[in-house]
């Protein structure tokens, strides 16, 4: 079982729709969590930290639930700018190790 | 500007060559990281630092290697040990552990 399951999409969706992404994770200790997006042939950005109390940032909501190990990532009125694969990310020691999911592809279409 | 400068952004080797990739940070971080990137893959960590001089394997660390002789500069050597080594690289700095890790825009390498 890998260690950040995300399901690889790709997600085609139309302009204005509302979109969630899951990742489960299988190390209980994991201590940081992240949402990255990458865009096609570039870095990884960070898109934002995930807070036990959930957070938002404008259009986008994260969750985590420690009870169930799976992390959430909520676009609300998606733009075609959305367009890209989002990155679930985990870490779990002080070494500051990542472990990234394979990526979530969205589509944003007119 | 603060940031991570990765370079070259392309880079071809020939069978049986060492390359190094150069990774520089102007952010003042403490950590710095080397990954790898196959097509449709997630990120895998080859090594890591997180003081000058010392230095930690990834998962994939096998044909590679790397040194931390200032805070600023964290190059990886790509050595003819490494039998499949096209992949996207890329580099990142942390302050410390479990923060979100910046990344430099990366480097392309490719067997000629």
């Amino acid at each position: 079982r890998k260690e950040v399951e995300q399901d690889p999409g790709p997600f085609n969706v139309p302009e204005g729709a509302t979109v969630a992404f899951n990742c489960t994770y299988s190390n209980s200790a994991s201590q940081s969590f992240f949402w990255y997006r990458q865009d096609c042939r570039k870095e990884p950005k960070l898109l934002m930290s995930v807070y036990s109390s959930g957070n938002e940032d404008g259009r986008f909501t994260a969750q985590l639930n420690r009870a169930s190990q799976y992390i959430s990532l909520l676009i609300r009125d998606s733009k075609l700018s959305d367009s890209a694969t989002y990155l679930c990310v985990v870490s779990y020691n002080q070494g500051g190790k990542l472990i990234f999911g394979q990526g979530t592809e969205l589509s944003v279409k007119p | 500007d603060g940031g991570i400068t990765q370079s070259p952004k392309y880079l071809f080797r020939k069978e049986g060559q060492n390359v190094t990739l150069s990774c520089e940070q102007n952010l003042n971080h403490d950590a710095m990281y080397w990954y790898r990137q196959d097509p449709g893959q997630g990120l895998r960590l080859i090594y890591y630092s997180q003081i000058v001089n010392d230095f930690q394997k990834g998962d994939i660390a096998e044909g590679y290697s790397v040194s931390r002789e200032k805070k600023e500069s964290f190059p990886l050597t790509v050595t003819s040990a490494q039998k499949n080594p096209t992949a996207f690289y890329l580099c990142a700095s942390s302050i410390v552990g479990l923060q979100p890790q910046h990344f430099g825009d990366g480097t392309r390498l490719s067997i000629l």
